[in-house]
């Protein structure tokens, strides 16, 4: 079974730090996807970014970025010189392949990140 | 802009009655999804849909069920709603393939009283 582990329930930072929001996943595919999504205190998830199992190389766009570690099953999230917008809630998921059609996603249980200012 | 949109951003409903939550997407996906979110417990999968008429059992439907008519609408009922129930409730949609994200809606908070 599919499963996703954020183990950091929450995270509180002062602005302008430096924070690493973990994930760890389970899977028995060979080809999958990670996905990140955040949920501001508006309550609609909004996608971050997307990554497949064939491609461990680091992503960065602006402040974020991604190290996806296949060998460890790691798909972890830093924010570099943190501000106080990027209080939310951030969710780590794992696409599954439904057994007639179609696909899902398995979320882990989230990480509340309060920037202070 | 893809928009997924849900009928209520509040409901209050009482122990018993039948409840019909709504959603509707513009963007002519095939998939649409129900979740519950719950403190402590993420985003659990209630039911989802790959086309209409079509359902599939999520990692939590019991005292729910589904309905898909038209293809830009996914309905959740629960039959007889109980307090166990109150939950922030989440429709997502997305296209068929397993590469692509999902649109989430602004979630109905619903309290069963």
């Amino acid at each position: 079974a599919q499963k996703v582990t954020q183990a950091q329930t929450e995270i509180s930072v002062v602005e302008k730090e430096d924070v690493t929001l973990d994930c760890v996943y389970e899977t028995r595919d060979t080809t999958y996807y990670l996905f990140w999504y955040k949920q501001p205190p508006s309550g609609e998830l909004v996608f971050l970014i997307r990554r497949n199992s064939f491609d461990e190389q680091n992503e960065i766009s602006g402040r974020y970025s991604w190290n996806f570690q296949k060998s460890t099953s790691s798909f972890n999230f830093t924010i570099t010189a943190s501000q106080v917008v990027d209080s939310a809630v951030y969710f780590c998921a794992l696409s599954d392949l439904a057994e007639t059609s179609g696909s899902r996603l398995t979320f882990g249980e989230g990480t509340q990140l309060t920037v202070n200012p | 802009d893809v928009k997924v949109t849900q009928s209520s951003r509040y409901l209050v409903k009482r122990t018993g009655e039948k409840v019909f939550l709504e959603c509707v997407q513009d963007m002519d996906h095939e998939n649409m999804f129900w979740y519950r979110q719950d403190p402590g417990l993420g985003l659990r999968l209630i039911y989802f849909s790959y086309d209409v008429k079509m359902k599939e059992k999520g990692d939590i439907p019991e005292g729910y069920s589904v309905s898909r008519e038209k293809k830009e609408r996914f309905s959740l009922i629960l039959e007889s709603a109980s307090t166990n129930q109150t939950s922030m409730y989440l429709c997502a949609s997305s296209l068929l393939s397993s590469y692509n994200e999902q649109f989430f809606g602004p979630g109905t908070r619903l309290t069963v009283l």
